[in-house]
């Protein structure tokens, strides 16, 4: 069955460290995956998708997100966090070989950022 | 440029009421969807439609039906409201049919069935 995990309901960091937000997968072909955010009471913005090619994937607001197909994971990095950076983020997957036009979507990570 | 518009971002409804929860997006996308956002529960997927005329399930259509009679719009109708039906609504679409390319959301219609 076609899953997606986001492991950790929140994620703090101090402003100025680095931040991960973890999502793993599970299709059972190969995966089209995308990071989503949400700012409060705001529909979802894109950040960023792999759909081939290079395992790291540079997005939106200098976010990225490292494919890894032995671990099936897609967790999403920013080298330095900004208190802006404080929203809610999902992770979502497609199965390439599926065409239900459907994806799936991760519970989301509330992320807060500290001053 | 308005992208995806959502009517009404708020609305209080009795059990038993019906309404329309509108959508209009102005990118010429062929795909449509709508979800409802629950707290802990991520997105869960109503209905989509990938082109005018062209409508399908997705996770939890109950209660709910969709037409899709142009490119542009793609309401959502809440036939007889209960009070489990009290969710975040967002409207989404995708200009290939959400094959590869990302999703385009609305600002949300706020939904509370008493």
């Amino acid at each position: 069955a076609q899953s997606v995990a986001q492991p950790e309901d929140q994620v703090n960091v101090a402003e100025g460290n680095p931040l991960t937000v973890k999502c793993t997968y599970s299709v059972s072909g190969n995966p089209y995956l995308f990071w989503y955010v949400q700012y409060p009471n705001r529909g979802l913005q894109f950040l960023l998708k792999y759909i081939t090619g290079d395992n790291l994937v540079k997005g939106s607001y200098g976010f990225e997100a490292e494919f890894n197909k032995s671990q099936t994971s897609f967790h999403l990095k920013k080298p330095s966090a900004l208190v802006s950076d404080s929203a809610l983020y999902f992770c979502a997957v497609r199965d390439s070989g599926v065409s239900n036009y459907q994806l799936i979507w991760g519970a989301g990570t509330k992320l807060i950022i500290k001053p | 440029n308005a992208g995806v518009t959502q009517t009404p971002k708020f609305q209080v409804l009795k059990t038993g009421q019906s309404m329309t929860l509108q959508c209009a997006q102005d990118m010429n996308h062929e795909y449509m969807s709508w979800y409802r956002q629950d707290p802990g529960m991520g997105l869960r997927l109503i209905h989509y439609s990938v082109g005018a005329g062209i409508t399908d399930q997705g996770e939890v259509p109950n209660g709910y039906n969709v037409s899709r009679s142009t490119t542009e719009d793609f309401p959502l109708r809440l036939l007889s409201a209960a009070p489990s039906q009290t969710s975040v609504y967002f409207c989404a679409s995708s200009r290939d049919s959400l094959n590869t390319g990302e999703l385009f959301f609305g600002e949300g219609s706020r939904l509370t069935v008493l």
